[in-house]
């Protein structure tokens, strides 16, 4: 069975530095990977994904994640934390082609200091 | 364009109360799913439907819980005899199709309905 963790429910970062959210992946086939935001009393907005082609994804907001299959991880990165970026994201899998269910992780709330 | 839109936003009902949850997918959207977020946890899936049909219910908690999209547009959850461990967000994604061609369709995630159940 598929599953997602996201180690650390909560990380704060001071404004500028780097951000680094983890994610670990189980998967028996081949999976799509997803990174999601979602800010306070709004639905998820996807940040990047991963479906099978270039590791290294770069999404929107200055985000990018790469595909490790060795570590079977799938970590989100960005050079420089901006206040906005306060939020919580989520870590998805899917098996890929064909299928449709996403397994999310529990979550990480991110908190950028001043 | 409209993104998916839900409503209520906010539902409160008494222990033992039905609900009735909607949702507006992105228009044209095929495939509609339903997601669970408890307080502190990431989305579960509950169901999916193609179009009008319901492929999958596999995740609907209970026989309390039921979904449809008879025109294979707006659909709507319903919940009956609610009870507090129903409490929860729950999401409504809509995509332009399944995978094809080696490209996936992203799934559009609306605002979500919170449930408290008193």
């Amino acid at each position: 069975a598929q599953s997602v963790t996201q180690l650390g429910s909560h990380v704060s970062v001071s404004e500028g530095a780097l951000v680094l959210l983890r994610c670990n992946y189980s998967s028996s086939v081949p999976p799509y990977l997803f990174w999601y935001v979602q800010y306070p009393n709004q639905g998820l907005q996807l940040l990047l994904k991963y479906t099978s082609a270039a590791t290294l994804v770069k999404g929107i907001n200055g985000f990018e994640a790469e595909f490790k299959k060795s570590e079977t991880s799938f970590h989100l990165t960005k050079p420089s934390a901006h206040m906005s970026d306060a939020a919580e994201y989520f870590c998805a899998v899917t098996e890929g082609s064909g299928t449709y269910k996403y397994i999310f992780g529990t979550g990480t709330r991110l908190k950028v200091l001043a | 364009g409209a993104g998916v839109s839900q409503s209520p936003r906010y539902k409160v009902a008494k222990r033992g109360q039905d609900v009735a949850l909607r949702c507006d997918p992105i228009s044209g959207h095929v495939s509609l799913f339903w997601y669970q977020q408890a307080l502190g946890q990431g989305p579960e899936f509950l169901t999916y439907f193609q179009n009008e049909a319901q492929l999958d219910k596999s995740g609907l908690p209970s026989d309390r819980f039921f979904a449809e999209r008879p025109e294979g547009s707006v659909s709507t959850l319903k919940i009956q005899r609610t009870q507090q461990e129903d409490s929860a967000v729950y999401l409504c994604a809509s995509s332009l199709a399944l995978a094809s061609g080696g490209n996936y369709n992203e799934q559009f995630f609306g605002p979500g309905t919170r449930l408290t159940v008193l």
